[in-house]
């Protein structure tokens, strides 16, 4: 799978968007892009995934950017609760098993 | 909503005690999986299984033993547990294909004396 860079901590105000970014420039052609999270001492939460066209649902939003290096996770309102540790993975179709790097601590404050 | 739940939050064992953890999911998923999760060395993954009965080796299996008698169901089992695993146990399942998301439980942090 292809390695991901992540930054090690990141601020941001409550009420408004979080902006995570990820770089995987390794990345091929049948990986997809996976953000789970991880709230201390609690199992990690999976939050959103996509290949190649940017994705929302309702916890967040996946920008992937057209040569797929690089992706940004945007929380749009972020709360006090959304402070975790984001993960952000690349994982090819034939691999079953996650690798967690070490993450983004996202820490949102009042 | 998907659900994963694990028997235990917290747990303390004495070596070379015989230690069970279950995971139960409710979505019908077809895999299973169980990781560690330790400082500095990532999730790791320890057993996984595609089917009823039917069990794979991870990558640390050592030490470890697994039983899926129902569907729905996972156990994780310390034959003899050692202080060396000491750690975050999580349980994730996953729906079809085992490449798709993976769902975890709550996690349980076991400490063996």
């Amino acid at each position: 799978d292809a390695k991901t860079t992540q930054p090690t901590s990141m601020d941001c105000a409550e009420g408004r968007a979080a902006n995570l970014p990820c770089n995987h420039s390794t990345i091929s052609g049948n990986e997809y892009v996976y953000w789970y999270r991880q709230i201390h001492s609690q199992g990690p939460q999976y939050i959103i995934h996509g290949l190649k066209n940017n994705e929302t649902n309702e916890m967040a939003s996946l920008i992937i950017t057209e040569d797929r290096k690089s992706s940004t996770l945007i929380l749009p309102h972020a709360t006090l609760r959304d402070t975790a540790v984001y993960y952000c993975i690349v994982r090819g179709g034939s691999n079953y098993k996650l690798t967690f790097g070490k993450g983004t601590l996202l820490t949102v404050n009042p | 909503d998907v659900k994963v739940t694990q028997s235990s939050r917290y747990l303390v064992k004495r070596t070379g005690e015989k230690v069970f953890l279950e995971c139960v999911q409710d979505m019908d998923h077809e895999n299973m999986f169980w990781y560690r999760q330790d400082p500095g060395l990532g999730l790791r993954l320890i057993y996984f299984s595609y089917d009823v009965k039917m069990k794979e080796k991870g990558d640390i299996p050592e030490g470890y033993s697994v039983s899926r008698e129902k569907k729905e169901r996972f156990s994780l089992i310390l034959e003899s547990a050692s202080t060396n695993q000491t750690s975050m146990y999580l349980c994730a399942s996953s729906p079809g294909q085992l490449r798709e998301t993976q769902y975890f439980g709550p996690g349980t942090r076991l400490l063996v004396l």
